[in-house]
């Protein structure tokens, strides 16, 4: 199984600061059929998680553009620009490149 | 609008049986894979299993190959997953996810509220 690791696990942020979130793969996302199928997902408390991003950098409908994506092969990240209340919660990194399907362990972002 | 709702959860004790079911709407149901996922307590979160939108092709997680089923009616919009022999490592909230369409690709694009599912006695 390819294995997710994010960076870091928990991000305390301050109102109207950027946040940044890493996530590297075990092994390349590339698909062969040149996709890489990278997904950021959050999870508001007490909330089922949410699409924010696809395709590493694709914003999902109804996503502000406050939040960017971005990397390639092995290596992505998520950008906060600037953090506003409703953004606590924790993301998830996840890759649908090869079966099983795998997430990252998760970042918590809170505000300081 | 897309909408996934779960049912069936509850307490169960280690070695029994539950039926999840999840009804979907605002889409053509038959035209989309589904998948389970699943979070434990406090903890992230799990792909359990795969089903093609025929229900042709399915794919288990290995923690629940053997016990899990999932299944679908296309002419009644629902996903189900059928968890026998079940154990406390079991416990959690289980989601039904849309598999993302041609646009978006391979991800989850939809998710339900999930339903908790505890194991104790």
């Amino acid at each position: 199984d390819i294995v997710m690791t994010q960076t870091p696990l928990s991000s305390p942020v301050t109102l109207g600061q950027p946040a940044s979130i890493s996530c590297r793969s075990s092994q390349s996302l590339v698909h062969s059929d040149g996709n890489t199928y990278l997904s950021w997902l959050q999870q508001r408390p007490g909330q089922p998680p949410r699409l924010l991003i696809y395709k590493i950098s694709n914003r999902f409908s109804g996503v502000p553009d406050r939040f960017s994506g971005s990397g390639a092969g092995t290596d992505f990240t998520l950008k906060i620009s600037r953090v506003e209340a409703e953004d606590v919660g924790v993301y998830y990194c996840m890759q649908a490149t090869q079966f099983p399907q795998t997430f990252g362990q998760g970042t918590k972002v809170e505000i300081k | 609008e897309v909408q996934l709702v779960e049912s069936g959860g509850g307490l169960v004790q280690p070695g029994g049986s539950l039926r999840l079911s999840c009804a979907a709407s605002g889409f053509t149901f038959s035209s989309y894979e589904m998948n389970w996922v699943r979070q434990a307590p406090g903890k992230g979160l799990e792909w359990v299993s795969y089903i093609s939108s025929s229900g042709s092709t399915i794919y288990y997680a290995d923690s629940v190959k053997g016990r899990f089923t999932i299944s679908r009616d296309n002419a009644k919009n629902s996903l189900y997953l059928q968890m026998n022999s079940l154990r406390a490592e079991d416990t959690a909230v289980y989601y039904c996810a849309r598999e993302g369409g041609h646009i978006v690709g391979a991800c989850f694009d939809y998710w339900g509220q999930g339903t908790l599912v505890t194991v104790s006695s």
